[in-house]
C-alpha cells in the first residue's frame, strides 16, 4: 500500500451535473498529481498542485479544476460533466525537494467515476 | 509530438519464465522513466525507475534497460509468477523537476500460467 487515500470509490453522475473527487496524500509528501485514465488506456496526466497552487497541467479543458489543502490533500473537481468523462480518476503523491532529485509518484487506488 | 509507446500488447508466460516487456519513447529530452504495474481495480504500482543517465538498473528479481539511441526502455522479471499477471506501463518523466508530468504508454498485459 502506498498510504495515498481516495474518495470515494466509486461515483455515478449524470450529464452536466459537476462532481468533486478527493485524495489524501502520502505522509511527508507535498506534491498530487491528478491523472485519468480511460478504459484499457494508460494514465492521462491532468494537473500537478504544490504548495497549494496548480504546478502544471495537461490538456484538459478548464471544466477540470483542483484544489490542494495546507495539509496537502487534494480534490479535482469536473463540471458540466460528459460522457466521455467516464473513467478512473487516480491521484498521485510525491514529495518535491528543493535539492532538484526526482519525485518518484505514489497512486491511489482512483475513484471510478460513471457519467450517464 | 510526446509519446510513449508500447511494442506488445499482450504477453503470455509460463511460470518460472523469464519476462520481457517492451517501450518506445519519442522524447529524447526526457530524464527519467518510470514502470508500474496495475492489477485490476487498483492504481498503477510503482516497480523501479532509471534516469537517462543510466543504463540498467537491477531491483528484486525486474531489471530495466534503456537503451537511448533507439529511444527504447524494456523491463525484465526472472522467474515470473502468478502474482505478476498484471497490466504494466512504462512512464516518461516530461518536465524534468520543475514539476512531474508522467506520460504514459498503453500498457501490456501480462498474462503467467501456471
Amino acid at each position: 500500500e502506498t498510504g495515498v487515500t481516495q474518495s470515494p470509490t466509486h461515483l455515478i453522475k449524470t450529464r452536466g451535473q459537476q462532481v468533486t473527487l478527493r485524495c489524501s496524500s502520502q505522509s511527508g509528501h507535498n506534491t498530487v498529481s491528478w491523472y485519468q485514465q480511460a478504459l484499457g488506456q494508460g494514465p492521462q496526466f491532468i494537473f500537478q498542485y504544490y504548495r497549494e497552487e496548480e504546478n502544471g497541467r495537461g490538456n484538459f479543458p478548464p471544466r477540470f479544476s483542483g484544489l490542494q489543502f495546507p495539509n496537502y490533500s487534494s480534490e479535482l473537481n469536473v463540471n458540466a460533466l460528459e460522457l466521455d468523462d467516464s473513467a478512473l480518476y487516480l491521484c498521485a503523491s510525491s514529495a518535491k525537494g528543493t535539492g532538484g532529485g526526482i519525485d518518484t509518484q505514489y497512486f491511489g487506488p482512483g475513484t471510478r467515476l460513471t457519467v450517464l | 509530438g510526446e509519446s510513449v509507446g508500447l511494442h506488445l500488447p499482450t504477453l503470455s508466460v509460463q511460470e518460472g519464465d523469464n519476462s520481457i516487456i517492451n517501450c518506445a519513447y519519442s522524447n529524447s529530452a526526457s530524464d527519467y522513466f518510470i514502470w508500474y504495474k496495475q492489477e485490476s481495480g487498483k492504481g498503477p504500482q510503482f516497480i523501479i525507475d532509471i534516469r537517462s543517465n543510466m543504463d540498467k538498473r537491477q531491483g528484486q528479481r525486474v531489471t530495466v534497460l534503456l537503451n537511448k539511441t533507439v529511444k527504447h526502455l524494456s523491463l525484465q522479471i526472472a522467474a515470473t509468477q502468478p502474482g505478476d499477471s498484471a497490466v504494466y506501463f512504462c512512464a516518461e518523466l516530461i518536465g524534468g523537476t520543475s514539476y512531474g508530468k508522467l506520460t504514459f504508454g498503453q500498457g501490456t498485459i501480462l498474462t503467467v500460467h501456471p
